[in-house]
């Protein structure tokens, strides 16, 4: 079975700092792994994924993300804190091996992200 | 090039009564995935389905639920004798078929369900 733990409800950081929102996950084989955003009563948008190849994945709005396979990790990054990048980000995973005819995403619950004025 | 559709965006029940959940894909794509997301929760995945076949049902509950997705029209989520505990936002995703675009799924922006 597959899972993702975001271990921080929360993220508070000041605008202009860089910021962090971790997640790591457990599946059985190789992992396909993402990150989401989503807005007040809005849904979810992509912002990156990992499939193969670089460890270090860029994506939209200035976001990144380092692929950890030693400590299953997949921590969402980004160097300075924008004031509109308050919102709900979630990490998610699907095995390599559920193959082509399945694409089940397992998310985690979620960080809330506050950026201060 | 219109993203996915859902409606309505907002419906309140009564307990007892049925809700229907609608979702387009977007043009091209010919993967739908439902899931939900309850309060101070993540999405819990509850069903993925191509054009008139149900390909995985795994997080579906046993009763009241039936998700449908016809040759023609959107997918429908159906969720009979509507009860408190189905009060949360339902996700409609989309994707397209291929290897290198796999798991990335576009959402929808939501049908919110209050059952009162």
């Amino acid at each position: 079975a597959q899972s993702v733990a975001q271990p921080e409800d929360q993220v508070n950081v000041a605008e202009g700092n860089p910021l962090t929102v971790k997640c790591t996950y457990s599946v059985s084989g190789n992992p396909y792994l993402f990150w989401y955003v989503q807005y007040p009563n809005r849904g979810l948008q992509f912002l990156l994924k990992y499939i193969t190849g670089d460890n270090l994945v860029k994506g939209s709005y200035g976001f990144e993300a380092e692929f950890n396979k030693s400590q299953t990790s997949f921590h969402l990054k980004k160097p300075s804190a924008l004031v509109s990048d308050s919102a709900l980000y979630f990490c998610a995973v699907r095995e390599e091996s559920s193959g082509a005819g399945s694409y089940q995403l397992t998310f985690g619950k979620g960080t809330k992200l506050s950026v201060i004025p | 090039n219109a993203g996915v559709m859902q409606n309505p965006r907002h419906l309140v029940r009564r307990r007892g009564q049925e809700a229907r959940l609608r979702c387009s894909p977007m043009k091209g794509h010919s993967h739908v995935y439902w899931y939900r997301q309850l309060p101070e929760e993540g999405l819990k995945f509850m069903v993925y389905l191509q054009k008139e076949n149900i390909i995985d049902e795994s997080g579906m509950p046993k009763e009241r639920f039936s998700a449908e997705f016809p040759k023609e029209g959107p997918s429908i989520l159906r969720i009979q004798q509507v009860v408190r505990g189905d009060s949360a936002a339902y996700f409609c995703a989309s994707s397209p078929p291929g290897f290198r675009r796999a798991g990335e799924l576009f959402f929808g922006e939501g049908s919110r369900l209050t059952v009162l």
